[in-house]
């Protein structure tokens, strides 16, 4: 079985400095992604970010980028010259690849940025 | 082009009637997604239709909910005698092709409240 585990329940980080947040994730399958969603309180759930377990380099998108442990089993998310619009619930999520398959969530951290 | 629209975005019922939540997908879309997202928790998968079939309902918590997709679009989400513990934001998501890599495009949410 799979499962996410995000030890940050919230967070808070000055605005123009980056920011990690943790995720571990447990499975025994070798295939496998990772994904990060941010949702502001208007409660929609936008992607952020993927990881596939056979990537050789960590992603990045942007601000974002993913720092990917595989041998620790970690996927954390770094978000760099934060701003005030990333204040935000974020969510770390697994998925089997290669079959259809849904993603398992994290509980989530609450990221506040502040002035 | 639209995203996944959810309909309604609010809807409060008393225990123990029916009601039934619509999600239409990004047009194209073959996979469809249901979570359900209680209050401070992270999505928590309910059921996978590719193109008119369920492939995977094994998050459906009992045979009270029950989920269509009749013409591999637009899906409907059934709850039956619903309980106050089925108060939650039910997310349906969308994506291009069922196999995992795939990014699952969020609707809005249904925020669905049983007094």
């Amino acid at each position: 079985a799979q499962k996410i585990t995000q030890t940050q329940p919230g967070m808070f980080v000055q605005e123009k400095e980056a920011v990690t947040l943790d995720c571990t994730y447990d499975t025994s399958d070798p295939s496998y992604g990772l994904f990060w969603y941010k949702q502001p309180s208007s409660g929609e759930m936008i992607f952020l970010i993927y990881q596939g377990s056979y990537d050789q380099q960590n992603a990045t998108e942007g601000r974002y980028s993913l720092n990917f442990q595989k041998a620790r089993k970690s996927a954390n998310l770094v978000i760099s010259a934060s701003q005030l619009g990333d204040s935000a619930m974020y969510f770390c999520a697994m998925i089997y690849t290669g079959t259809a398959s849904k993603l398992t969530f994290g509980t989530g951290t609450r990221l506040q940025v502040t002035l | 082009g639209a995203g996944v629209s959810q309909t309604p975005s609010n809807k409060v019922t008393e225990k123990g009637k029916y009601v039934e939540l619509r999600c239409d997908p990004i047009s194209g879309h073959t996979a469809l997604y249901w979570y359900r997202q209680s209050l401070g928790q992270g999505p928590e998968f309910l059921i996978y239709f590719q193109g008119t079939g369920a492939a995977d309902d094994s998050g459906l918590p009992n045979d009270r909910f029950f989920a269509v997709r009749p013409e591999g679009s637009v899906s409907t989400l059934k709850i039956q005698r619903t309980e106050r513990g089925d108060s939650a934001v039910y997310l349906c998501a969308s994506s291009l092709f069922g196999t995992g890599d795939n990014e699952q495009f969020f609707g809005p949410g249904t925020r669905l409240t049983v007094l």
